[in-house]
């Protein structure tokens, strides 16, 4: 069965503080797809980024990198520098290969304190 | 290039009542899939409809169903609502046989009184 595990139900830093998002996943496949979503108050899941299970390079982009460390199931996302537009639910998703379907944790909730 | 659409924005239901929600996938989208987000919860997958047919379904009651017409958009019945039914109710779509991309809608906020 698949399962996503985020712990951090809620974190909140002082605006340029670097912050981190756990996310630990379960699966019995070997091909499967690791994502970020972000759900401002609006309510529309926003795509972050997509990792396949064969690439555990790090990956940046701008203030946000992401971490892949099979070993560990965990897929960590850091934003550097936050800022208070980066406020938001932040949700780690998973896919096995041809499911058709995304399996979300539960999400943190990130506060950006200006 | 518009993205997903869904309406209405916000419903107000009674229990025992009958909806339906509505979505039109992203341009070039020919897959919908529909998730059920409870009030601080992650979003729950309910199904998915490519070529007009129920292709996968997560683990809800029949009381949820769909449909999907020839212009790939979709619609999310639910009969004899509960309290429990309320949530956001998401629609994502994507192309052909991946979900490798999901994008999606603003949501419907269903409310059961």
């Amino acid at each position: 069965a698949q399962k996503v595990t985020q712990a951090q139900t809620e974190i909140s830093v002082v605006e340029k503080e670097d912050v981190t998002l756990d996310c630990v996943y379960e699966t019995r496949d070997t091909t499967y797809y690791l994502f970020w979503y972000k759900q401002p108050p609006s309510g529309e899941l926003v795509f972050l980024i997509r990792r396949n299970s064969f690439d555990e390079q790090n990956e940046i982009s701008g203030r946000y990198s992401w971490n892949f460390q099979k070993s560990t199931s965990s897929f960590n996302f850091t934003i550097t520098a936050s800022q208070v537009v980066d406020s938001a639910v932040y949700f780690c998703a998973l896919s096995e290969w041809g499911a058709q379907k995304l399996v979300f944790g539960q999400g943190t909730r990130l506060t950006i304190n200006p | 290039d518009a993205g997903v659409t869904q309406s209405p924005t916000h419903l107000i239901k009674t229990r025992g009542q009958q909806v339906t929600l509505r979505c039109s996938p992203k341009s070039g989208h020919d897959t919908v899939s529909w998730y059920q987000q409870a009030l601080g919860q992650g979003p729950q997958f309910i199904f998915q409809y490519y070529e007009e047919e129920e292709r996968q379904r997560g683990n809800f009651p029949d009381r949820f169903s769909g449909h999907q017409f020839p212009n790939y958009s979709s619609e999310l019945n639910v009969n004899a609502l509960l309290l429990g039914d309320s949530a956001l109710y998401l629609c994502a779509s994507s192309t052909g046989t991946g979900i490798i991309e999901q994008y999606f809608g603003p949501g419907t906020r269903l409310t059961v009184t």
